[in-house]
């Protein structure tokens, strides 16, 4: 089936301007889970979703950091007022079920470059 | 807090073995994970481990002793496609999340 799939692939932003990062989970999968991953880094947790409950945002770095999944399904990261350290790929990962141990499988991310 | 450490950088020849190590602090850990993540791709799972001991899968295995906040990925018969970074990983303690350690760079030469 069909597995994470995110878009854009790839972003370019002018500092300043507000984007919008969207995630399309394994159908489903009721875990759904953004990180970012900056170059030669590990992925760092930013926030956490349990069907559409927002349950964990504390590694959202800011407050122009946003997540909404309000259908339980798609989630869109939204990013206002982007930064130059915001420059890093943004990995979506979904589960099937809520336990932390269970397996996450992540998309191919997006790439943000804020110039 | 909860830190993950494994080399940054680590180089090997075709059909050798080789030992990925993995430390961690041992409190609040319930198992530890395995991610292969090729350059510009998504990770993806290799295997997890709640118990002590190895497990074999294939050309991997991985290895866990909780009470001494360790373990190791172990590949064996090395390919040139197994050039990618290795992720260590175990879930936070509220259980929301993977903290991930920084990953380890393999390069597989011929």
């Amino acid at each position: 089936g069909a597995g994470v799939s995110q878009s854009p692939r790839y972003k370019v932003a002018k500092r300043g301007q507000d984007v919008a990062l969207r995630c399309d989970p394994i159908s489903g999968h009721v875990s759904l889970f953004w990180y970012q991953q900056a170059l030669g880094q590990g992925p760092e947790f930013l926030t956490y979703f349990q069907n559409e409950a927002q349950l964990d945002k504390s590694g959202l770095p800011s407050d122009r950091f946003f997540a909404e999944r309000p259908e339980g399904s798609v989630s869109t990261l939204k990013i206002q007022r982007t930064q130059q350290e915001d420059s890093a790929v943004y990995l979506c990962a979904s589960s099937f079920d809520p336990n932390p141990t269970d397996t996450q499988y992540f998309g191919p991310g997006t790439r943000l470059t804020v110039l | 807090g909860q830190n993950i450490d494994q080399p940054t950088e680590m180089t090997a020849t075709e059909g050798a073995i080789v030992q990925i190590n993995c430390t961690y602090q041992t409190s609040g850990f319930n198992g530890l994970f395995w991610y292969q993540q090729h350059a510009g791709e998504a990770p993806t799972f290799l295997s997890y481990n709640v118990l002590d001991g190895l497990e074999e899968k294939g050309r991997f295995s991985s290895f866990l002793s909780r009470s001494k906040g360790y373990s190791y990925l172990l590949l064996k018969e090395l390919q040139m496609k197994d050039s990618a970074s290795y992720l260590c990983a175990g879930p936070n303690q509220a259980g929301t999340a993977l903290i991930f350690g920084k990953g380890t760079t393999l390069s597989v030469s011929s």
